[in-house]
């Protein structure tokens, strides 16, 4: 079965500083993976996305995501995260739906990030 | 462009009350999705529509909740008779086919 596991529940930063959130699934086929990031009282907003090809991916807001498959593993990553970053982040992953492409998404529990100034 | 359009955005009422909620898509996207998000659960997929036909409705909780779409540009969730435990943010999403999920600011919803 799919799942998606986000290991650190918080992480604290200090404003400048570069920040790694960690993902890792578990799928038997080829992922189709997401960030999203959620802030308080908004709906989930996509990051970025990948869904073939170049392993590291750019998104919006300064983000990348690295794909790395013998880990299971895509992380995201920001050089020097901004006071405005801090925010609840999830991965997610999706399975396939009756032949197309997408279906479901499977989230984590999502990481919380706060930035100090 | 506009985006997923949830009403409404906030619900107070007593136990027992029908609930409705009610979501308009992103235009041209042919998948729907109800989400309900928690504390304790976290995100989780109630349902989801493609092309307006219910695929998956094994997340919906209980007989209580259920979802129409009666067309291509109109869902709602309903949950009849409400109960306190059901209190939580409700989202609705869309995406085309082959694409990424987008998502609406959602309903929060509180059962007193």
């Amino acid at each position: 079965a799919q799942s998606v596991t986000q290991p650190d529940i918080h992480i604290t930063v200090s404003e400048g500083a570069s920040l790694e959130l960690r993902c890792n699934y578990s799928y038997g086929a080829t992922p189709y993976l997401f960030w999203y990031v959620q802030s308080p009282g908004q709906g989930l907003q996509l990051l970025l996305k990948y869904f073939s090809g170049d392993t590291l991916v750019q998104g919006i807001k300064g983000f990348e995501a690295e794909f790395k498959r013998s880990q299971s593993s895509f992380n995201l990553r920001k050089p020097s995260v901004h006071w405005s970053d801090a925010a609840e982040y999830f991965c997610a992953v999706a399975a396939p739906d009756r032949g197309s492409t997408l279906g479901r998404l499977y989230f984590g529990r999502g990481t919380q990030l706060t930035v100090w100034p | 462009d506009a985006g997923v359009i949830q009403s409404p955005r906030h619900e107070v009422t007593e136990m027992g009350q029908e609930v409705t909620l009610r979501c308009k898509p992103i235009s041209g996207h042919d998948y729907l999705f109800w989400y309900r998000q928690t504390m304790m659960r976290g995100l989780e997929l109630l349902i989801y529509f493609n092309n307006n036909v219910p695929i998956d409705d094994s997340g919906m909780p209980e007989d209580r909740f259920s979802a129409k779409m009666p067309n291509a540009s109109f869902s709602t969730l309903k949950i009849q008779p409400s109960e306190p435990r059901d209190s939580a943010v409700y989202f609705c999403a869309s995406s085309p086919t082959g694409g990424a999920q987008h998502f609406g600011d959602g309903t929060r919803l509180s059962i007193l």
